[in-house]
């Protein structure tokens, strides 16, 4: 039992570059979450998705797009890389049965925009 | 609309001190709220929760929180600091309006001296 499990851990793109990152989980929860973590401003919501095939918008939604295919899996793409997207991003996923939303979260990927 | 509010991005003790790390949240409707820990380079992992079913919660590795609705708050405690403890700690709010929507406090980050 993995968890949730990002790929890659680390990354560094040229301005205008384009890349996915890829988060997996073996719990078969419904509920997927992006969030970017930046110095002294917590975990901000990017997207999430509430079912396969299904995905929302959260708080800083501009420059990033998402895609739940497969129920275990959570893609998070950037078009067009930006330094300002320079950032810690975790993934996280949470059941519906739960009443609270726990969520679990994926160790994180380090992204470094230039 | 939910917010919260961790007072102090820094807090520093010495090992075998208390820890008291503050939480204020705000919610329109009844919250559920959670200490969530993170080591370095790692991802968050659950400490404790708040379900609304006894308002002090224990949680792993010795800490406590209590949750006081008349103040609003829900500050994380542990009696003696371990060197171990030194991490960054998050204080979460989430709440069901027609879907969860959960909200995560700037962070402290807490320094164990020996």
């Amino acid at each position: 039992n993995a968890g949730v499990t990002q790929t890659p851990k680390f990354r560094v793109l040229k301005t205008g570059q384009s890349m996915t990152l890829l988060c997996a989980q073996d719990m078969n929860h419904e509920y997927m979450y992006w969030y970017r973590q930046d110095p002294g401003m917590g975990l901000r919501l990017i997207h999430y998705s509430v079912g396969e095939g299904t995905t929302a918008k959260g708080e800083v939604p501009d420059g990033y797009n998402v895609s739940r295919l497969k129920k275990q899996n959570f893609l998070l793409g950037l078009e067009s890389a930006a330094p300002s997207q320079t950032s810690v991003y975790f993934c996280a996923s949470s059941s519906a049965i739960s009443s609270y939303n726990e969520q679990f979260f994926g160790p994180g990927t380090r992204l470094t925009v230039l | 609309a939910q917010s919260v509010t961790q007072l102090g991005s820094h807090v520093s003790v010495s090992e075998g001190a208390l820890v008291l790390l503050r939480c204020n949240y705000s919610s329109s409707v009844p919250p559920y709220l959670f200490w969530y820990v993170q080591y370095p380079n790692q991802g968050l992992q659950l400490l404790l929760k708040y379900t609304s079913a006894a308002t002090l919660v224990k949680g792993i590795n010795g800490f406590e929180a209590e949750f006081k609705k008349s103040e609003t708050s829900f500050h994380l405690t542990k009696p003696s600091a371990h060197m171990s403890d030194a991490a960054e700690y998050f204080c979460a709010v989430s709440s069901y309006t027609g879907g969860f929507k959960t909200i995560f406090g700037a962070g402290t980050r807490l320094f164990v001296k020996a």
